[in-house]
């Protein structure tokens, strides 16, 4: 079985510091790993994914995630947090063998304190 | 132009009312997803359709049942409701799950069974 954990409920960054939001996973075999935005009263957005190759992966609006394979981490960053960042954050993860369903983490609210 | 697209976008009921929820892509993709999005923002899957042929089907009551005319709609029919089916209801959308692709969500439908 595969899981996602997002171990921080909420976290408050000051704006223009760099921010960190952590995600772990576990799957059986190689993971596909995902993050997610989602602002008030919409929709999930996709931010960047890792599939293969290079550990640090970069995605839209600035944000970047490191893979850990030894850790089983996959953290989303930011080297400067803007107000406009403040909203929900999804990590996600399936096995790459076969076809698999994407198993959502909890959600980590971020608020950038202006 | 809308990519995914959900309506209604609010729906009011009484415990015991059958209703529907539809859902359109225009991305070109062939699978479509309905997630549950609880009071807590937990994202759970409920079903899944790649070309018209449902490969996802989470533990979710019988009341609950999903229809693909064509693989740019999957709608959504709830019998019966119940007040614990209120939630927000997203649909998604992404290219075949095999090549890991992000996916795409809709707006949502907020649910409340009163």
């Amino acid at each position: 079985a595969q899981s996602v954990a997002q171990p921080e409920d909420q976290v408050n960054v000051a704006e223009g510091n760099p921010l960190t939001v952590k995600c772990t996973y576990s799957v059986s075999g190689n993971p596909y790993l995902f993050w997610y935005v989602q602002y008030p009263n919409r929709g999930l957005q996709f931010l960047l994914k890792y599939i293969t190759g290079d550990n640090l992966v970069k995605g839209s609006y600035g944000f970047e995630a490191e893979f850990n394979k030894s850790q089983t981490s996959f953290h989303l960053k930011k080297p400067s947090a803007l107000v406009s960042d403040s909203a929900l954050y999804f990590c996600a993860v399936r096995d790459s063998g076969g076809y698999q369903k994407v198993t959502f983490g909890t959600g980590t609210k971020l608020q950038v304190i202006p | 132009d809308t990519a995914v697209s959900q309506t209604p976008k609010y729906l009011v009921t009484q415990m015991g009312n059958d209703k529907s929820i539809k859902c359109e892509q225009n991305l070109g993709h062939d699978t479509m997803y309905w997630y549950k999005q609880d009071s807590k923002k937990f994202l759970k899957i409920m079903f899944s359709y790649n070309n018209k042929e449902l490969i996802i089907n989470e533990t979710v009551p019988n009341r609950f049942s999903p229809k693909s005319p064509d693989k740019a709609h999957l709608n959504l029919h709830i019998n019966s409701l119940e007040l614990g089916d209120s939630a927000v209801y997203f649909c998604a959308s992404s290219h075949h799950p095999d090549r890991a692709r992000e996916q795409f969500f809709g707006p949502g439908t907020r649910l409340t069974v009163l």
